[in-house]
């Protein structure tokens, strides 16, 4: 099974509709953090999670809120979806200082 | 503006040369370098990696070299299989390996192509 796995794998909506995208891990990582990619571009970070009581805005936030429901869960919502928001959006997590980000397979979002 | 560049979007290797992937960074804050690889339809996954006090690591086939008066690193691998085809992203961190608060910051990759 996966160690980071994201739901929905693929979704189409339309503008101003709620979106959810979840993310769940079984290392036991404390830090989690969700990325967006946008086709020939790299990856942007959007929010990040040290522990369940810490949310911090990453590059990109406008237009996104978060929640930690438990260390293992880290959930991306757009309140009121918009088309500049289709991309691929990946979840990342990390064990700590010394370790690398481990990331999901990616939920590809398109705003109609 | 763009704090880490890779500059080739693609690149065409033959199976069994060496395929060097190149890297630019502009922050000298940045104290970790890593290469991710990714799969279509898969989330990317960590290659390898280098602290900024050192020039080079090696593990197996994957070598990256970092110059620092240049801001410059690279990833060589020796000898390209077919299974490399892949795009491959340069990051980099100014606090951890993990990313720390301001996460990992991302090239726009570089699409590897292995010729049989």
């Amino acid at each position: 099974d996966a160690d980071v796995t994201q739901t929905p794998r693929n979704r189409i909506t339309k503008t101003g509709k709620r979106i959810m995208l979840e993310c769940s891990q079984t290392k036991g990582h404390d830090r989690m953090y969700w990325y967006r990619q946008d086709p020939g571009l790299g990856l942007r970070l959007i929010y990040y999670s040290f522990d369940v009581k810490d949310i911090n805005k990453g590059e990109i936030s406008d237009g996104y809120s978060v929640s930690r429901q438990a260390q293992a869960k880290f959930s991306l919502s757009l309140e009121s979806a918009i088309p500049n928001q289709t991309a691929l959006y990946f979840c990342a997590t990390s064990g700590g200082l010394t370790d690398t980000q481990y990331f999901g397979p990616g939920t590809r979002l398109t705003v109609l | 503006d763009q704090q880490v560049k890779q500059n080739s979007p693609s690149l065409s290797v033959q199976e069994g040369r060496i395929s060097i992937l190149n890297c630019d960074y502009t922050n000298s804050m940045f104290d970790y370098f890593l290469w991710y690889k990714k799969y279509p339809a898969e989330g990317p996954t960590f290659l390898i990696s280098i602290s900024s006090i050192k020039d080079k690591n090696e593990d197996g086939r994957f070598t990256v070299f970092l110059n620092k008066s240049a801001k410059h690193l690279s990833l060589h691998i020796v000898p390209s299989q077919p299974g490399d085809s892949a795009v491959y992203f340069c990051a980099a961190s100014a606090s951890d390996p993990g990313g720390g608060a301001d996460g990992l910051t991302f090239g726009k990759g570089t699409h590897l192509i292995i010729q049989p």
